[in-house]
Parts: C-alpha cells; sequence; structure tokens
C-alpha cells in the first residue's frame, strides 16, 4: 500500500498561471482533504470531499477548485496563481467520522 | 481566538526527561481529539487520538478535560527521536473535518 500520493513534490509558478495538484489514496477511504499549511498559521482545510460525488468549502477555499474524480482521487486547481498561494499543500484522508487522517507527502508550491 | 492553541515552544529538554505540552480548544462541540507528530518538511501523522479521559502508549499519555477544554501530552524518557513538532487537533465529527493548532516544537538534547 502507497498509502497518500501526491503529486508534484514541488512546483514553481509565475502570477496568473494555472494548475492542478493531484492526490490518490488507496486506503478505499472515503473522505479526502486538502490542506494548506504556512509558518505560524498551522494547516488550514481548503476543501474536503465527505464521499465520492460530494465536495465542500473548508476555510481557506477561495481562489481554488477541486474535483473529486472517483473514491481515490481528488485533485486541486489553482486557475490564476497568486504569491499569496505560495505554500505547502498537503492532501488527506479517512475512512469516516472520528478517524484519523492519513497525510500524502505535500506539494511545496512557489509563486513568482 | 483560535480554535485550537498551542504554546509554540520551543521546548528543549535533555535526553531522558519528561515533557509536558498543553492544549485548549474552543468550539465544545468537538467530539474526537488526536495528537499528531510532524518532522521538519514532512507529513503530519498520528501520534495519539485522545478518548473520554485520555490514554496511554509505550512513554506517551494524552489526558483530556471537557469541562476545560484542554487536552495534555506527556512524554517520558524523552529520546533524541522525539524532537519534531507536536500538532493538537480537535475534530467536529461533521465530515470529519480537523482543526489543528499550530503546534509545539520539541527539541531533545544530549
Amino acid at each position: 500500500n502507497a498509502g497518500v500520493t501526491q503529486t508534484p513534490k514541488f512546483q514553481v509558478l509565475k502570477t496568473g498561471q494555472s494548475m492542478t495538484l493531484q492526490c490518490a489514496q488507496d486506503m478505499n477511504h472515503n473522505s479526502m482533504y486538502w490542506y494548506r499549511q504556512d509558518p505560524g498559521m498551522g494547516l488550514r482545510l481548503i476543501y474536503y470531499s465527505a464521499s465520492e460525488g460530494t465536495t465542500d468549502k473548508g476555510e481557506v477555499p477561495n481562489g481554488y477548485n477541486v474535483s473529486r474524480l472517483n473514491k481515490r482521487e481528488f485533485s486541486l486547481r489553482l486557475e490564476s496563481a497568486a504569491p499569496s498561494q505560495t505554500s505547502v499543500y498537503f492532501c488527506a484522508s479517512s475512512g469516516g467520522a472520528r478517524d484519523e487522517q492519513f497525510f500524502g507527502p505535500g506539494t511545496r508550491l512557489t509563486v513568482l | 481566538r483560535k480554535e485550537v492553541e498551542q504554546d509554540p515552544g520551543p521546548f528543549n529538554v535533555p535526553e531522558g526527561a519528561t515533557v509536558a505540552f498543553n492544549c485548549t480548544y474552543s468550539n465544545s462541540a468537538s467530539q474526537s481529539f488526536f495528537w499528531y507528530r510532524q518532522d521538519c518538511r514532512k507529513e503530519p501523522k498520528l501520534l495519539m487520538s485522545v478518548y473520554s479521559s485520555g490514554n496511554e502508549d509505550g512513554r506517551f499519555t494524552a489526558q483530556l478535560n471537557r469541562a476545560s477544554q484542554y487536552i495534555s501530552l506527556l512524554i517520558r524518557d524523552s529520546k533524541l527521536s522525539d524532537s519534531a513538532t507536536y500538532l493538537c487537533v480537535a475534530s467536529t465529527g461533521g465530515g470529519n473535518k480537523l482543526t489543528f493548532g499550530t503546534g509545539t516544537q520539541l527539541k531533545v538534547e544530549l
């Protein structure tokens, strides 16, 4: 089992460019999440998907869109990147309510 | 006020010491609580779930006080390998959304 995988590991974008961060899990989990982590701010939830076919906004959704492609995959899209979106992005999955979340290795994104 | 608050540290302790971290949460609807460990530039990993009045796992003990909305983590006989950032986490249950504290940094020294 690979657990939660994310691609790419690193990315540098110019302001205004778009990109999609990919996430996949092989644990047959229903719920998947996207977080960003910034110094002094902790992990903040961007979007989550409680089950296949549903997505909901988290604490900081502005500037992002998500797609729950199937049970395994949950992608995060930046349509027009801004320097404020420079961050480390983590994807996570869990089996359900009250279950622990398993995290991917993260994507380090820099927007110039 | 942040939903989950932690002392950022760093806590610098000698090997073999006992160290305790505290965490408070503001949402009284929070149902589940966790401690995650995060190494530098790595993903968070679950250290312990915290149930009812608390639980123990080897050198680690977690306590929950719902009346005071307070969670603690005690590490006994600290090892160099315990050096990391410890994240206090609360779940409100719906959709299993987690709220993370900003973390407490621990450095265990020789």
